[in-house]
Order: structure tokens, then sequence, then C-alpha cells
């Protein structure tokens, strides 16, 4: 049973528009949420993350929105650039203890010139 | 960088064989976990471990075994290597409950 999903294995984004990401989840117990971008043969990195006490947080050109009513996370890229061309992970961590972290099935991002 | 290294980085073994994966921290973080990523299931943990000598199961820990007697070290075990166990393993560190981790390049087997 997959308690966090991406829906979207892949998304295609011109360069400099926005780029969304999106995943859903379905335990309420949730309470902290992360996205990671992964690049080919590397490690995946963290990128950013939000507090269940929080509907949004930012960082530079990187956005995540959490709608709890809906168990929905989103992560907005603007503008969207070449080196922002990776799989992204968005992870879920607070049941059976804080340090697991559930991931999702990663959406490939590109973005075209 | 929190200073992660696995090795092998690659291995190709047979059926019935043993393996073990090493992961190697120099940044003295507590916590310490074993992550395997496959198509279609992103990735998934199979071990973690929080001290030394501490350690408990993920959610798909049935094949494999894991070690930690130094806090820089934490060997993941597969005691007789299946086909099903071809995949790429992720050592990562981590040093609070946020769960906010650090991730080594990962370590490719493949089993035939």
């Amino acid at each position: 049973d997959q308690q966090v999903k991406q829906n979207s294995p892949s998304l295609s984004v011109q360069e400099g528009r926005i780029s969304i990401l999106n995943c859903d989840y379905t335990n309420s117990m949730f309470d902290y949420f992360l996205w990671y971008k992964k690049y080919p043969a590397e490690g995946p990195t963290f990128l950013i993350s939000i507090s269940s006490i929080k509907d949004k947080n930012e960082d530079g050109r990187f956005t995540v929105f959490l709608n709890k009513s809906a168990k929905h996370l989103s992560l907005h890229i603007v503008p969207s650039q070449p080196g922002d061309s990776a799989v992204y992970f968005c992870a879920a961590s607070g049941v059976q203890g804080a340090q697991k972290l559930v991931f999702g099935q990663g959406t490939r991002l590109t973005i075209n010139p | 960088d929190a200073g992660i290294t696995q090795s092998p980085r690659h291995k190709v073994t047979e059926t019935g064989t043993p393996v073990t994966l090493r992961c190697h921290q120099t940044e003295n973080h507590r916590y310490m976990y074993w992550y395997r990523q496959d198509p279609g299931h992103g990735l998934r943990l199979i071990h973690y471990s929080y001290g030394v000598k501490d350690t408990d199961k993920g959610e798909v820990s049935d094949g494999y075994s894991v070690s930690r007697s130094k806090t820089e070290d934490f060997l993941l075990t597969l005691e007789s290597a299946t086909s099903s166990q071809t995949s790429v393993y992720f050592c990562a560190t981590g040093t609070t409950n946020t769960g906010e981790l650090f991730f080594g390049e990962g370590s490719r087997l493949t089993v035939l």
C-alpha cells in the first residue's frame, strides 16, 4: 500500500516557465514533508521541506505548498532552468518514528530550452 | 556533503552468494539508513540504525540484515542473494528527527 504517491512519472516544461510537481499521501499522521532531487548516478539531495503546521514554504525559486485537508503537497519551481532536469521525490515522516522517511515513486522533470 | 562513502559502487554476483555493502560516514551522524531504489517504487527503507548496535527493520527487510559496530560504519548483508534483490542501494545518514537525510552515491547490485 503506497502511502505517498506521485502519480505523474514524468513532466516536461519549457525553460523559464513554471514547473509544478504533485504528491498525495494517505496517512494523516505524517507531520513533516520533504522534496528531494536526484540526478543520474548520484544520490538524492534535499531540496525543501515543510512542517504540517504550515501551508507554504519558500526557498528561492522553490516553493512547497501543503493542503492537509486534501492530503496533497506540490512543489513549484519558478522560473524553470535546464539544471532543474532531474527526478524529484516527495517524502513524508512522522509515522512510526520521525526518522523513517516514506518516499513517493518519483517524477522525472525535463526542462526544454 | 555529509561525507558518505558506499562500497562497492558496482557489483555483479550470482544467485545464492552472500553480498555485503558498506556505508562509511565521516560526520558522526547518529542515524543511518539503507534504502533501495527500484523503478515504480521510489526509495524503500530496508533497515535503519539509531545508534551503535541499535537497528530496526524497514518496510522491505526480508532477506537483508545489518550491523553497526561503530558510529561511522553501517553494513548491509544479503545472506543469499536473489534476482529480486537486483537494485540500486542507497545509504543515508541523519542528525535530527525531522527527516532531512544525506545520501551516498549508491551501489548498483546485479544478481544473475
